[in-house]
């Protein structure tokens, strides 16, 4: 088991443009969450799923953003149209039900 | 008001030391998290508790279900503890973050 793993680590991009970043879970782990840092902050919660069910969306997740998890297994987490504030750290996290959560490394997203 | 708080906000220590930091929050929470980010963004899951102490090598952390609040103790404190603490409540299925305590331990 490596972990939970995000791709890729580091993202820049002009403003407007489209991007997308990828969550693969702890195998057996049922429940995804994503999570938005920006500096000098604490998490934030954006969205999560319960295998290939998304159960819950903060309201920070505005409609230019989207996330699926199709199978159950990876995540991919879609921002259009990108603007400066949505420049910050992009954290996935696992856990089997209610359990801990274990963290991936981050995407961290630059919009010039 | 954050519905997690922590302090400090920022501690110095000297290598050695016996350092505490604290949480409080103000919802209602099924588990508590303590969690560690280095530089880089890494985080690190140290303790889940939902009730009474904790214990892993030289961490203590501890949770006060009627006072809403939770302390993280570092014993004989060292420079490679140097990092971002953070306090997390799980609250209806969803993590709520605090702030977070950037803590630097000189040798």
């Amino acid at each position: 088991d490596t972990g939970v793993s995000q791709n890729p680590r580091h993202k820049i991009t002009k403003r407007g443009q489209n991007v997308t970043f990828r969550c693969d879970p702890i195998s057996e782990h049922n429940r995804l969450y994503w999570y938005r840092q920006t500096l000098g902050q604490g998490p934030e919660f954006l969205t999560y799923f319960q295998n290939e069910a998304q159960l819950e969306k903060s309201r920070l997740l505005s409609d230019r953003f989207s996330a699926e998890r199709p199978k159950g297994s990876f995540s991919t987490l879609e921002i259009q149209r990108t603007e400066q504030g949505d420049s910050a750290m992009y954290l996935c996290a696992s856990s089997f039900s209610f359990g801990e959560q274990y963290f991936g490394p981050g995407t961290r997203l630059t919009v010039t | 008001k954050n519905e997690v708080e922590q302090s400090p906000q920022n501690l110095t220590a000297q290598e050695g030391e016996f350092i505490t930091i604290n949480c409080s929050y103000s919802v209602g929470i099924s588990a508590l998290h303590w969690l560690q980010q280095h530089p880089g963004g890494g985080i690190v899951s140290l303790f889940m508790l939902s009730s009474g102490k904790k214990k892993h090598g030289r961490l203590i952390a501890t949770i006060n279900i009627q006072e809403k609040h939770s302390s993280l103790h570092i014993t004989a404190s060292h420079p490679r503890d140097s990092a971002v603490y953070i306090c997390a409540v799980l609250n209806t299925d969803k993590l709520i973050f605090g702030t977070g305590t950037r803590l630097q331990v000189f040798p």
